[in-house]
This record gives structure tokens, C-alpha cells and sequence, in this order.
């Protein structure tokens, strides 16, 4: 089983829809977690840290069920500009900066 | 400020051939990473040093690939000989410290296709 598995996509939506993605992690340990976004091409990139609480930013809310081991992003009102690779990551190590990535879910935003 | 820079960007070879990545991290990171991604793949760590240390290269196949962080800046990672299966992109990236409140920011990668 991997580390972190989630659904590879595509998810083909129109603009202004809202998308969710899952993401399970198999370490119940797991410290922290994060949503990267990977454009066609290029490098990953930081897309928010996912909180306990839950967590939103702007039309991106992320949330965390340590129980469930299951995390999630939520996108409303999509934009052709949103259209990437999306990377659920999970550091599964009190105290230092390892990361375990996902295979990533792509999503592609169509006018 | 300058992003993680790296070179080449592609990278094509003939199998058991040795190749290299150079990888500069960001100014004042003490903390470089090299990361393996295969397509349709999340990365995955190959190798991470503290200044010129290596600290976890538990996933780095020594057999044929060597890493190097001369004087904890600049970094480069050596493949040899390159099989088929090396084929992937190759990124590094930086972080200020290793605790996990620092981000780490990637590099653009080298794209590596071994014939």
C-alpha cells in the first residue's frame, strides 16, 4: 500500500464549478500535510498547509481527518487558470522536513 | 530573490553512460534535497543534506548514483551507468532549516531521457 494514495483523475470540469479532491495516508504518526500544485512541466509548488481546524484560502479550503487518516481540498468557482496537478503530501516525521508525495490528481478546467 | 536553479534542463544519453545535475539552491538555505519523479508520479526524496551533510540518503541506489554538497551550497547529483530506468526528472529544491515550517521551494528539474 502506498503512503499517500489519491484519486489520479482526470477531473474535467467547467469554469465556476467546485471540485473536491481526497487524499488518504496510511502513517496514523503523520505530523503534517500539504497541498502542492504541479503545472504540466514545471516544478511542484506550495499551495497551502493543511490545518487540524480545517483551513481556507480565498476559494481553497483544505481539511484534515487524523481519524479517517484523509485529507481534502475543495475548489469553488474554478478557473481555466486552476488547471494542474494537484499533490497531497504528508510529512510523516516529528522534527524534520520529509515529505512523501502523492501520485497528484489532475485536474482540467475547460471554458 | 533567485529561485533554485538548475542545469542542464534536458538531459539525453545513451544507457551506461554517466551524466550529472548541478543544482544551486536558494541564497541562505541550508537545506537541499534531491527528488526523483517518474511521469504520473508524486517526487520522491532521493537524498537530503544539512549544509554539506548528508543526513537521509536511505533512498538514494548507491550502486550508481553519488551526490555531492561541496562547501553546503551548490549541489550535484551523478548517475553512472545510467540504465533505461533512470529516465525521469530529476529536481532539487531548498529549504531554510529542517523543520517542517519551512517550505521547501523546488527548482525547475532536469529532464533526463537515457536511450
Amino acid at each position: 500500500r502506498k503512503e499517500v494514495e489519491q484519486d489520479p483523475g482526470p477531473f474535467n470540469v467547467p469554469e465556476g464549478a467546485t471540485v473536491a479532491f481526497n487524499c488518504t495516508y496510511s502513517n496514523s504518526a503523520s505530523q503534517s500535510f500539504f497541498w502542492y500544485r504541479q503545472d504540466c512541466r514545471k516544478e511542484p509548488k506550495l499551495l497551502m498547509s493543511v490545518y487540524s481546524s480545517g483551513n481556507e484560502d480565498g476559494r481553497f479550503t483544505a481539511q484534515l481527518n487524523r481519524a479517517s487518516q484523509y485529507i481534502s481540498l475543495l475548489i469553488r468557482d474554478s478557473k481555466l487558470s486552476d488547471s494542474a496537478t494537484y499533490l497531497c503530501v504528508v510529512n510523516p516525521q516529528w522534527g524534520y522536513n520529509k515529505l512523501i508525495f502523492g501520485a497528484g490528481t489532475r485536474l482540467a478546467v475547460h471554458p | 530573490e533567485a529561485g533554485v536553479v538548475q542545469s542542464p534542463r534536458y538531459k539525453i544519453i545513451e544507457k551506461k553512460q554517466p551524466v550529472a545535475f548541478w543544482c544551486n539552491p536558494i541564497s541562505g538555505h541550508n537545506t537541499l534535497y534531491w527528488y526523483l519523479q517518474n511521469l504520473g508520479q508524486g517526487p520522491e526524496l532521493l537524498i537530503r543534506y544539512e549544509n554539506e551533510e548528508a543526513v537521509d540518503d536511505s533512498q538514494l541506489p548507491k550502486d550508481r548514483f553519488s551526490a555531492e554538497r561541496l562547501k553546503g551550497v551548490d549541489s550535484t547529483l551523478k548517475i553512472q551507468p545510467a540504465e533505461l530506468g533512470d529516465s525521469a526528472v530529476y529536481l532539487c529544491a531548498s529549504s531554510l532549516g529542517t523543520e517542517v515550517s519551512y517550505e521547501q521551494y523546488f527548482g525547475p528539474g532536469t529532464r533526463l531521457t537515457v536511450t
